[in-house]
């Protein structure tokens, strides 16, 4: 499975848009790109899934290059309640399973 | 659509002592998992179920941890004995056998295990 690469921590502010960027540099021909979010005391919650190009649904965006080494997940107009950390994952189309690196933290200020 | 049951929600636990976490996926879920989370990092896969089969338990500490999901439906993991750095968050997540790319895992609010 491909590693992954994503910043620590992040800041932002209540309204901001906030764009985190992963790096995938040996994904394979058949794996996908998988955000999932985590709260504290929680478990972490499937947001958004792509192959290629973007994908958009109720929560986020997610933009993926032609040569998809890299990703980035959007998050527009971020609220207090957004603060959490987020984890960037390749999954292999057959096997599907998740591996999870230390992901993002994201902190939304007032 | 009710989510993934875990219980305990906590348990403290001495060392050298036997603890058990209890799950039930949603129903019709095929595949199970444990994950185990220490403060500050992200999960790590223990053990995998498909249906009442283990498909990938290679991270399962196995001299101390056990698992088993009899008919294929709920499942719990045991440790015996626990040691301290045992101490943390233990995960269950299910995930269908189609549509995985759709709808990914659903993870369960966890079991918060603390060995002193």
């Amino acid at each position: 499975l491909a590693k992954t690469t994503q910043p620590i921590s992040m800041d932002s502010y209540e309204g901001q848009e906030v764009n985190i960027t992963c790096s995938h540099n040996n994904i394979a021909t058949n794996d996908y790109i998988t955000w999932y979010q985590q709260f504290p005391s929680q478990g972490p919650r499937f947001i958004i899934q792509g192959y290629k190009t973007k994908v958009t649904n109720e929560v986020a965006s997610l933009f993926i290059p032609a040569d998809r080494k890299s990703s980035t997940l959007s998050l527009p107009r971020v609220s207090l309640s957004d603060t959490a950390v987020y984890y960037c994952l390749v999954v292999g189309d057959s096997s599907y399973k998740l591996i999870f690196g230390s992901g993002t933290r994201l902190l939304v200020r007032p | 659509e009710a989510g993934v049951a875990q219980s305990p929600r906590y348990k403290i636990i001495e060392k050298r002592q036997s603890v058990a976490f209890w799950c039930n996926p949603i129903s019709g879920h095929a595949t199970l998992y444990w994950y185990q989370q220490i403060l500050g990092q992200g999960p790590k896969l223990l053990i995998q179920f498909q249906n009442n089969g283990v498909v990938d338990d290679s991270q399962l500490p196995k001299d101390r941890f056990s698992a088993e999901r009899l008919k294929g439906v709920d499942s719990t993991l045991k440790i015996q004995p626990a040691k301290l750095e045992d101490s943390a968050v233990y995960l269950c997540a299910s995930s269908p056998d189609r549509d995985r790319r759709i709808y990914g895992y659903t993870f369960g609010s966890g079991t918060r295990l603390t060995v002193v």
